[in-house]
């Protein structure tokens, strides 16, 4: 039971570039997350899926798209990377009204 | 508009004493939950504590509390105790009823535990 996992950990990408973050979760949720830590700062809501089949915006969605590919993954796409998305990207599933399950967070550089 | 406040960038504290975390909230929903979370310098993020805003109690989980003044709109983290492990960042977060899909979180407090 890995809970929630993201890939890659760590990752460089010079301006311009596009990549893709993966999220899978095994724990049978409804409700995926994406979310990005600057430093000295709290986590800041990019996107989330409520549900298979549907995505919506969070409060800092430019420069950003998702994909809710099943119920297990969702991923966060960078179609033009630029420096101020270097950050580090957190997914996050939700069983109930209560916790969030946090992934490990994937550190991005872009220069 | 800011909604969760954290004022204390970083605390100290000597182990075994008991140190508490300030959070204030902004909101106008009457249904909210608000929530603490631990990140050790590992990065992960770790889930203490919740409380609902219709709940009459304060919340706890073993060493946590949650001093919860709706009135005031605070909801500090009591942490009783403290161990050498407890050196982490820590983050207020909170969801309100209406979208609760869309959670918000503090800019954290550092907090170093002295042995």
């Amino acid at each position: 039971n890995a809970g929630v996992t993201q890939t890659p950990k760590f990752q460089v990408l010079k301006t311009g570039q596009s990549m893709t973050l993966q999220c899978a979760q095994d724990m049978n949720h409804n409700s995926m997350y994406w979310y990005r830590q600057d430093p000295g700062m709290g986590l800041r809501l990019i996107y989330y899926s409520a549900s298979e089949g549907t995505t919506d915006k969070g409060e800092v969605p430019n420069g950003y798209n998702v994909s809710r590919l099943n119920k297990r993954e969702f991923s966060l796409r960078l179609e033009s990377a630029a420096p101020s998305q270097t950050s580090v990207y957190f997914c996050a599933t939700r069983r109930d009204l209560y916790e969030q399950y946090f992934g490990p967070g994937t550190r991005l550089t872009v220069t | 508009a800011q909604k969760i406040t954290q004022t204390q960038p970083g605390m100290f504290v000597q182990e075994k004493e008991a140190v508490t975390l300030d959070c204030t909230y902004d909101t106008s929903d009457p249904s909210y939950g608000l929530f603490w979370y631990k990140q050790p310098s590992s990065g992960e993020m770790i889930f203490l504590i919740y409380q609902g805003s219709y709940d009459q109690q304060n919340a706890t989980e073993g060493r946590y509390s949650l001093n919860f003044q709706k009135a005031r709109k605070s909801a500090n983290l009591v942490i009783s105790a403290s161990q050498l492990g407890d050196s982490a960042m820590y983050f207020c977060a909170m969801r309100e009823g209406r979208n609760n899909n869309d959670m918000r979180f503090g800019a954290g407090t550092r907090l170093t535990v002295k042995p």
